[in-house]
């Protein structure tokens, strides 16, 4: 399975956006990008997530590379709510039941 | 709609005591999946059911067996409790085979004595 890399944490001042960078060089061409977050003491909850082109929902955006090695997950105006752990995963198209999930990165607001 | 729910919430258990953790859904999901946190770390996955009746193997499976009981539950086993199967579990659930999202249940804080 085609892995990811993100940083262990990052800061941000609350009002403020946040991008999340997650690299995956190995990403194949039926590998669909998704993002989760963990808030503390609760279980992932769903992100976002795409394919080649960018994407936008009411929680973020997903920014993805031309050459799809790469992508950046944009949270506009960080919350205090925002404060959890993102998890950027690869999941096949092809077979795609399973979610792999790295260490993730901790972001943390500040007010 | 409560979503995805497990129980208990929290379990403690001495070494080669035998438990099963519950899960159920009630928004029709066909898959259901069984994940466990170590400290730190991310999810990985244990066993997964893609449909009512299939079972499969994820990443780590030693030491737990599963049985989907119907379309709504998802249990999970642990014959012979011990300590390294001390984790949090979560239970979760996804409307099809395709790309859609997971939805997680809250969790069961597992410690094995």
């Amino acid at each position: 399975d085609a892995k990811t890399t993100q940083p262990n944490s990052m800061e941000s001042n609350e009002e403020e956006p946040v991008h999340l960078p997650c690299n995956h060089s190995t990403i194949s061409g039926t590998d669909y990008i998704h993002w989760y977050r963990q808030l503390p003491s609760q279980g992932p909850e769903y992100v976002i997530h795409g394919l080649t082109s960018n994407v936008n929902n009411r929680m973020a955006s997903l920014a993805i590379a031309e050459d799809r090695k790469s992508s950046t997950l944009i949270l506009h105006r960080a919350t205090l709510r925002d404060a959890a752990v993102y998890y950027c995963i690869l999941r096949d198209g092809a077979k795609g039941n399973k979610l792999t999930f790295g260490g993730g990165t901790r972001v943390l607001v500040k007010p | 709609n409560a979503g995805v729910t497990q129980t208990p919430k929290f379990q403690v258990l001495k070494t080669g005591q035998s438990m099963t953790l519950q899960c159920a859904q009630d928004m029709n999901h066909n898959s259901m999946y069984w994940y466990r946190q170590d400290p730190g770390m991310g999810l990985r996955l244990i066993y997964y059911s893609a449909s009512e009746g299939t079972t499969d193997k994820g990443e780590v499976p030693n030491g737990y067996n599963v049985s989907r009981l119907n379309k709504r539950e998802f249990s999970l086993r642990l014959e012979s409790a011990a300590p390294s199967q001390t984790s949090v579990y979560f239970c979760a659930s996804k409307r099809d085979r395709g790309l859609d999202e997971q939805f997680f249940g809250p969790g069961t804080r597992l410690t094995v004595l």
